[in-house]
């Protein structure tokens, strides 16, 4: 267990639709990473936050969003979502310091119907 | 950006048999990762090893970064091994963003 938890484990909805996966990192640590990982992109880097403010950005699309509050859970919100969203979504903390090792969390598998 | 490239892309052993991972990478690197993904899609840490050799149990890792690679090494393999196993680097420059490779996947069989 990394201390790193994720909410929900399985979503299905249908495309054209909103949802929000949740993260709640390990106790301390002050960065949120995004990732996701399909069948035909591999894993790939979304975005982070550390300490509530957007840090660095990867290839996330338009439709996506995230955020990070003060209690330091994170939320990553798909719209308009697309057959092609189906992926499973990891969210990563990583404590204060140089460098960082990042912790995975057991992700969120989503299914666009 | 850099580039991780991972092999063998596929690897079957039988069980007790040692293996060697390879990870190459085409830039300066200060973060370098091993992980395990296993049948439940779970990433599991093996190794933080930017440069240097580490072991852990009937595991090790040694990444020469002057040269731009990191190998890690199984031994005495077990069917609990199976799985894939990542490398994902960070650039130089404290950018926070892990670049994953492709992968291996191992198969243990009995």
């Amino acid at each position: 267990d990394s201390g790193v938890t994720q909410t929900p484990k399985h979503l299905i909805t249908a495309t054209g639709q909103r949802v929000t996966l949740r993260c709640s990192p390990r106790s301390g640590d002050l960065s949120v990473y995004w990732y996701q990982q399909s069948l035909d992109q591999g894993l790939q880097f979304l975005i982070q936050y550390y300490n509530g403010e957007e840090r660095a950005k990867g290839n996330i699309l338009e439709r996506f969003s995230a955020q990070q509050f003060p209690d330091l859970h994170s939320e990553l919100n798909l719209s308009s979502l697309e057959l092609g969203d189906s992926a499973l979504y990891f969210c990563a903390s990583s404590p204060q310091g140089f460098p960082y090792e990042q912790y995975f969390g057991p992700g969120t598998r989503l299914t666009v119907t | 950006g850099i580039q991780v490239e991972q092999s063998p892309p596929d690897l079957i052993l039988q069980e007790g048999a040692n293996s060697t991972l390879r990870c190459n990478f085409s830039d300066s690197v200060n973060n370098l990762q091993w992980f395990h993904q296993n049948p439940w899609g779970q990433l599991i840490n093996l190794f933080y090893i930017p440069s240097g050799t580490k072991q852990n149990g009937r595991l090790s890792a040694t990444t020469v970064a002057t040269e731009r690679y990191s190998l890690l090494y199984i031994s005495s393999s077990q069917t609990t091994d199976s799985g894939v196993y990542f490398c994902a680097v960070e650039r130089s420059g404290n950018t926070g963003k892990l670049i994953f490779g492709q992968g291996t996947t191992l198969q243990v069989k009995p």
